[in-house]
């Protein structure tokens, strides 16, 4: 049973760059979230999608957006990157948002901008 | 809004129990969790409770939920090395029929053999 994937591990970019970072959710769930964790602290929502709509976003600017799949996989973009965009940037599935299935993680993004 | 708060570092030696405490100021909270992370990885779900319920058990781990406190605790019996790692509290709570989960800063468990 395939878990979360995320790709790629690791990326190092530029002030002022643009990037894409990609998510396949746990087999069977169909709702995918995003979280970004600075280093020493916990994971902060950015948003969440389900039926490749944007349902709920934390507080994070529209540099930040999101792209669901047919497939329910997702991608995060974020443009005119900061130095404070440097965290670990990780998504989670779930099923159904309502419900009460529980968020699993994949194993994050390493995001440094330089 | 959802707030979550933990103490940042706990310091137990092999074989103890180790308590992780948690509060939380949403009291339209559903479901609370603890989740571990180990470096360099994902959150790993350990284990979850029902705003309903006291207590659960779960083989080594048991989380107890005082709601008119607001206050959630993991405790983690027979503790080993291998439980080192930081542990996250969360809380989800509704916002327009879609959850939210909001996570606490994570508590440092150090397991001193």
């Amino acid at each position: 049973d395939a878990g979360v994937t995320q790709s790629p591990t690791h990326l190092i970019k530029t002030r002022g760059q643009q990037v894409t970072l990609r998510c396949s959710p746990k087999s069977g769930h169909d709702t995918v979230s995003w979280y970004q964790q600075a280093l020493g602290q916990g994971p902060q929502f950015i948003f969440q999608y389900y039926e490749e709509e944007e349902r709920q976003r934390g507080n994070f600017p529209d540099r930040f957006s999101g792209h669901q799949f047919p497939n329910y996989s997702s991608e995060l973009n974020v443009n005119a990157l900061l130095l404070g965009d440097s965290a670990l940037y990780l998504c989670a599935s779930s099923l159904f948002p309502g419900g009460w299935s529980p968020l699993h993680f994949g194993n994050g993004t390493r995001l440094t901008v330089t | 809004g959802e707030d979550v708060e933990q103490s940042l570092f706990l310091s137990v030696r092999e074989g103890d129990s180790s308590v992780i405490n948690c509060t939380y100021t949403d009291s339209s909270s559903t479901y609370l969790y603890w989740y571990k992370q180990e470096p360099g990885a994902g959150l790993q779900l350990l284990t979850y409770i029902f705003s309903n319920m006291d207590m659960k058990q779960d083989q080594r781990l048991t989380v107890l939920l005082n709601k008119k406190d607001k206050h959630l605790s993991l405790r983690i019996a027979d503790t080993q090395t291998g439980d080192s790692a930081i542990y996250f509290c969360a809380e989800r709570g509704h916002s327009g029929g879609y959850q939210k989960v909001t996570f606490g800063t994570g508590t440092k468990l150090q397991v001193i053999p």
